[in-house]
């Protein structure tokens, strides 16, 4: 099935440092979603846009939906170990709701 | 609110054997989806309810599959004559009335050998 495009595939850094990641589609989606999944676990709702060009935060998160529609970036500030996951985005059209997520993004801390 | 709920969290199975999988939402949602997992990939549609009517189903849903949602809350996911490629993590979403935000249970990983 379809996949979004995600990078960076993964990232390795160090605590205290911001980490930027983006999700980029074919297609126009209606509604962005950032997820969190660990290992061995669902994913877990971090974000979530509605309108072309909002901009949201929820703590050290802030993630935006981009104008064309097609792409959308999270970043995360002041990185900490519990950051360490993989991070998906996803997008809907509206129709049934039913969600079309990337292909994640790996991140990992170092102390 | 319990958050949605999916028994068993792991199985494994032999190859050809029938397997089964429980999806509890959480309370009132309408509308309940499934998804599938593979390793190292997001993850991908399966099948959609709102109450107890299936509205849609992807291709990736073989003949070998069924879902249901009898009473229109919790729902199940069968799996017949297990194959190698069933080998996944199976997660269920549901949502609330018209918002757009789907919430996921812990998922069942299925392995089959």
């Amino acid at each position: 099935g379809q996949q979004l495009n995600q990078s960076p595939q993964s990232m390795f850094i160090q605590e205290g440092e911001d980490v930027s990641m983006n999700c980029t589609s074919s297609s126009i989606f209606n509604t962005w979603l950032w997820y969190k999944q660990d290992p061995g676990e669902g994913p877990v709702l971090l974000i979530a846009l509605y309108k072309a060009g909002e901009l949201t935060s929820n703590g050290r998160l802030t993630a935006q939906f981009g104008i064309t529609r097609k792409d959308s970036f999270l970043n995360i500030s002041a990185s900490i170990p519990s950051d360490v996951g993989i991070y998906f985005c996803a997008g809907h059209t509206g129709t049934a709701s039913k969600l079309t997520f990337g292909t994640g993004t790996r991140l990992q801390v170092t102390l | 609110d319990t958050g949605v709920s999916q028994d068993p969290r792991h199985k494994i199975t032999k190859r050809g054997q029938n397997v089964t999988f429980r999806c509890d939402p959480i309370s009132e949602h309408n509308r309940l989806y499934w998804y599938r997992q593979t390793l190292g990939q997001g993850p991908e549609f399966l099948t959609y309810f709102q109450n107890e009517a299936q509205l849609e189903k992807s291709r990736l849903l073989s003949d070998r599959f069924s879902a249901e949602r009898p009473k229109g809350s919790f729902s199940t996911l069968e799996i017949q004559r297990t194959e190698q490629g069933d080998s996944a993590m199976y997660l269920c979403a549901s949502i609330a009335g018209r918002t757009d935000t789907q919430y996921f249970g812990p998922g069942t990983r299925l392995t089959v050998l």
